[in-house]
């Protein structure tokens, strides 16, 4: 059971350019998320979806596009990197909406 | 605004020993709490939560504390041992919202 898949692991970009990281879950789970993490600043909300064909946005949407087209997979893109988006990023997802969250193992995105 | 606040970036403790790991709220809507653990390069993990129902909450050698009144909850673990050492998160939401909130995290590191 692999549970919450995220590729790549790492990745450098430079500014303005785009790229999608693949987040995929073999769960079954309705609820799926996006959160980047920042020294200081914790885990942050960028995008979550309760179901395929439905997304919303989170604390810090600017920047980033999210699409649900199947169960499986939450890809996030990015439109045009900036170095502020320079984080280590994090998909999750749960059964349902609010409960506790299976996370995948990170990307770790560099914008030079 | 941080909403969720864990203002102790790292605890050392001895192996055996009780290690305290604290967070405070703003937020009085909050009602469900959770902690998870992080490993270094890989994803958060869930490891107890607490229904604002409930003031405790015991799982193994894993105890969270709620105190509505301070906004505040602990995680005590007791035993702590070597493969204790992790980030921790707490993280919280309101029963009609759409999203958990997570602290910075405290590093914990149990000396053997």
């Amino acid at each position: 059971n692999a549970g919450v898949t995220q590729t790549p692991k790492f990745q450098v970009l430079k500014t303005g350019q785009s790229m999608t990281l693949q987040c995929a879950q073999d769960m079954n789970h309705e609820y799926m998320s996006w959160y980047r993490q920042d020294p200081g600043m914790g885990l942050r909300l960028i995008h979550y979806s309760v179901g395929a064909g439905i997304t919303d946005q989170g604390e810090v949407p600017n920047g980033y596009n999210v699409s649900r087209s199947t169960t499986e997979d939450f890809p996030l893109r990015l439109l045009s990197a900036a170095p502020s988006q320079t984080s280590v990023y994090f998909c999750a997802s749960s059964p349902i909406l609010n409960q506790p969250q299976h996370f995948g193992d990170g990307t770790r995105l560099s914008i030079l | 605004d941080q909403q969720v606040k864990q203002n102790s970036p790292s605890l050392s403790v001895q192996e055996g020993r009780i290690s305290i790991l604290n967070c405070d709220y703003t937020n009085s809507m909050f009602d469900y709490f959770l902690w998870y653990k992080k490993y270094p390069a890989e994803g958060p993990t869930f490891l107890i939560s607490i229904s604002s129902i409930k003031d405790k909450n015991e799982d193994g050698r894993f105890t969270v504390f709620l105190n509505k009144s301070a906004k505040h909850l602990s995680l005590h673990i007791v035993p702590s041992q070597p493969g204790d050492s992790a980030v921790y998160f707490c993280a919280a939401r309101t029963n009609t919202g759409n999203q958990f909130y997570f602290g910075t995290g405290t590093s914990l590191t149990v000396i053997p």
